[in-house]
């Protein structure tokens, strides 16, 4: 099946700084991307829609200066996130879509300290 | 507002014990949905259904889709201590293929 990677799986930084994830689809090319956001004990809330080579759109009551989304080719997705604090420690989950089906990659963990 | 609700939240249940799991929603410009297992880390894909009333069978797992009712089942028979996890329903539709999520049914096998 599709694989999707992420990069870095694991992330601590300190409050004001920004921290740049990566998602790749390996092998196979993925005109749309998505971004997800899970809080532990909760579901997956979709973030943003990444189309390679347009603005993403962004869910309701996402910031999108403060999550800056970048699609630059078919199979690489970024999602920056601009003077992290506390508050957005979350898991973040990006996914790749293939036909109809959509393939997750294995997340990132991160942390603001 | 597209909505996908799961029930239970929560299940314990003994090895061998048989599940039942549900997902309702009600979304736009339905085009398929989903179940997912969830462990540690992201979502594994279970089974995709997009038409009504014909059962997708992977081992001791099984789910149907009924799209007069709007909802799903997810089945899980013989159930293994391997079988605990979130469990969750998604539904994908709109113009943008967006996938909106159930909370999930977190399940726990007991030995």
């Amino acid at each position: 099946g599709a694989v999707v990677s992420q990069h870095p799986s694991r992330v601590i930084c300190k409050s004001g700084t920004s921290v740049k994830i990566e998602c790749r689809s390996l092998d196979f090319q993925a005109t749309t991307m998505f971004w997800y956001r899970q809080f532990p004990k909760q579901s997956l809330m979709l973030m943003a829609t990444s189309n390679e080579g347009s603005k993403a759109t962004y869910e309701q009551g996402v910031e999108k200066d403060k999550f800056l989304i970048n699609h630059a080719s078919l199979t690489l997705s970024t999602l920056t996130v601009t003077s992290a604090h506390p508050e957005d420690s979350s898991f973040y989950i990006c996914s790749a879509r293939a036909d109809s089906e959509q393939y997750f990659g294995p997340g990132t963990r991160l942390t603001v300290t | 507002e597209d909505k996908v609700v799961q029930s239970p939240l929560s299940l314990v249940v003994h090895e061998g014990d048989t599940v039942t799991l549900n997902c309702s929603y009600e979304v736009t410009n339905f085009r398929s949905l989903l179940w997912y297992k969830q462990e540690k880390k992201a979502p594994t894909f279970l089974f995709m259904l997009t038409s009504s009333g014909i059962e997708k069978k992977s081992g001791r797992l099984s789910s149907i889709l009924d799209k007069k009712e709007l909802s799903s089942i997810l089945n899980i028979t013989a159930t293994q201590t391997g079988d605990s996890a979130i469990y969750l329903c998604a539904v994908l539709g709109g113009s943008n293929y967006k996938l909106t999520f159930g909370k999930g049914t977190l399940l726990t096998v007991n030995p």
